[in-house]
């Protein structure tokens, strides 16, 4: 069973740029993995961000983008806003679909 | 309007039973694969089970895997989740979305297990 790992948590100030990874125990992330990216803030549902790899949804903020960095996968915030606040999830395709344990964001 | 509006959860025995189910509107179900994602009290998301636009093909997480059954009516554009066999750590908010690709969501349905 692939074990798909984020970093717990991480902390930005208002305006800066922040980078969320997601790696795969089976090796490098790559494109053929579909990465997606979701945004869940408390008591709501998970929101789609960003499909396979780079992405964006109709409703997907221009600050964020996804991309592959050093064999991972990974979500880039630019310009951050308080109201990024919120657990953000990837998700990988390895026969099944797995994903990340979360990282909570901070905007401090 | 795209929309998914899960029903059917409840409080459920060990062992017990509950048919979960995703009511689609807004677009046209047979053109989408779909899922079923959970996410326990304070955890994380964990996914469930998938199936193809005309209901051929499903993909299980092993954790579930002869226990649930994912299923749809596509006549009546909706989306289920038959549950078998519920244990204490079934508890969880289930979810439905749609899947190629991943975008809407529904606000999830909880499910709780115990005595």
């Amino acid at each position: 069973q692939t074990v798909v790992t984020q970093e717990p948590s991480l902390t930005v100030s208002p305006g800066g740029t922040v980078t969320l990874t997601c790696a795969s125990s089976t090796g490098a992330v790559t494109s053929d993995s579909y990465p997606n990216w979701f945004q869940q803030k408390p008591g709501q549902a998970p929101r789609a961000l960003i499909y396979s790899t780079t992405s964006k949804h109709s409703w997907t903020p221009a600050r964020f983008s996804g991309s592959l960095l050093g064999g991972k996968a990974a979500l880039t915030l630019s310009d951050v806003q308080p109201e990024d606040e919120a657990e953000y999830y990837c998700l990988l395709y390895y026969d099944n679909w797995v994903f990340g344990g979360g990282t909570k964001l901070t905007v401090l | 309007e795209v929309q998914l509006v899960e029903s059917g959860g409840g409080l459920v025995q060990p062992g017990g039973s509950l048919r979960l189910s995703c009511a689609a509107s807004g677009f046209t179900l047979s053109h989408y694969w779909m899922s079923w994602v959970r996410q326990a009290p304070g955890k994380g998301l964990e996914w469930l089970a998938d199936i193809k636009q005309d209901g051929t093909k499903e993909h299980y997480v092993d954790s579930v895997r002869g226990r649930f059954t994912i299923s749809r009516d596509n006549a009546k554009n909706l989306l289920y989740l038959q549950m078998n066999s519920l244990r204490a750590e079934d508890t969880a908010v289930y979810y439905c979305a749609r899947w190629s690709p991943i975008d809407y969501w529904g606000q999830g349905t909880l499910v709780t297990v115990s005595s």
